[in-house]
């Protein structure tokens, strides 16, 4: 098993509607984790953050994170052709300082 | 504005040739980090580095190495270039030590090993 594993897609949604985006992690990845945004030939860029259990929201972005199921998602809503992009779940590594681990990443194609 | 650079944005390198990368922060981060991004494998952490003089090795990190000799650049050698180290390059770096401190990166590098 990958420590952090995403479904490399493409996701394809209207525009409007709500896209999600998953990702598990195993035991060596910490309780931090971080989605970044990458389009494409350019660097990844920092969405959202979250370390405790339950949903985090900021503007259209939610991050969820169920640590009993090791399991984290993003929810984009009112998705934009502007998101159509590249996610990447990433997590820290337990005792790790502040490593971190990148799954695949998520493509995500949002068509008007 | 305090930004991370890295030089050459792109490099076409043959195989056996020694290539140093550079990556510069002007934000005073302590810590620097070094990632390839290859299709199918997301980022992978090469070498970092938490303060002058302090190097790790990551998880790819054969065929790698880094020096910090000031708190604002850590460049990335490729002793001897092989075509498996086509890739790109992304520096990044962080100011605190703990999981939950944002690392900021790079433009990237594009390197190709003929």
């Amino acid at each position: 098993q990958k420590e952090v594993e995403q479904n490399s897609g493409p996701l394809s949604v209207p525009e409007g509607a709500i896209a999600s985006l998953n990702c598990t992690y195993s035991d060596r990845v910490s309780q931090s984790f971080f989605w970044y945004r990458q389009y494409s030939g350019k660097s990844p860029e920092l969405i959202m953050s979250i370390y405790s259990n339950g949903d985090k929201e900021d503007g259209r972005f939610t991050a969820q994170l169920n640590k009993a199921s090791q399991y984290v998602s993003l929810l984009i809503r009112d998705s934009q052709p502007s998101d159509s992009a590249t996610y990447l779940c990433a997590g820290g590594l337990a005792g790790g300082y502040n490593k971190l681990i990148f799954g695949a990443g998520t493509r995500l194609a949002v068509h008007p | 504005d305090a930004e991370i650079t890295q030089s050459p944005r792109h490099k076409i390198t043959e195989t056996g040739r020694q290539v140093t990368l550079a990556c510069h922060q002007t934000w005073n981060h302590n810590n620097m980090f070094w990632y390839r991004q290859d299709l199918g494998h997301g980022l992978r952490l090469i070498h970092y580095s938490y303060g002058v003089h302090d190097t790790n090795k990551g998880e790819v990190s054969d065929g790698y190495s880094v020096s910090r000799s000031n708190t604002e650049d850590l460049p990335l050698t490729l002793e001897s270039a092989a075509s498996s180290q086509t890739s790109v390059y992304f520096c990044a770096s962080t100011a605190g030590t703990g999981t939950s401190d944002t690392q900021y990166f790079g433009p990237g590098t594009r390197l190709t090993v003929l």
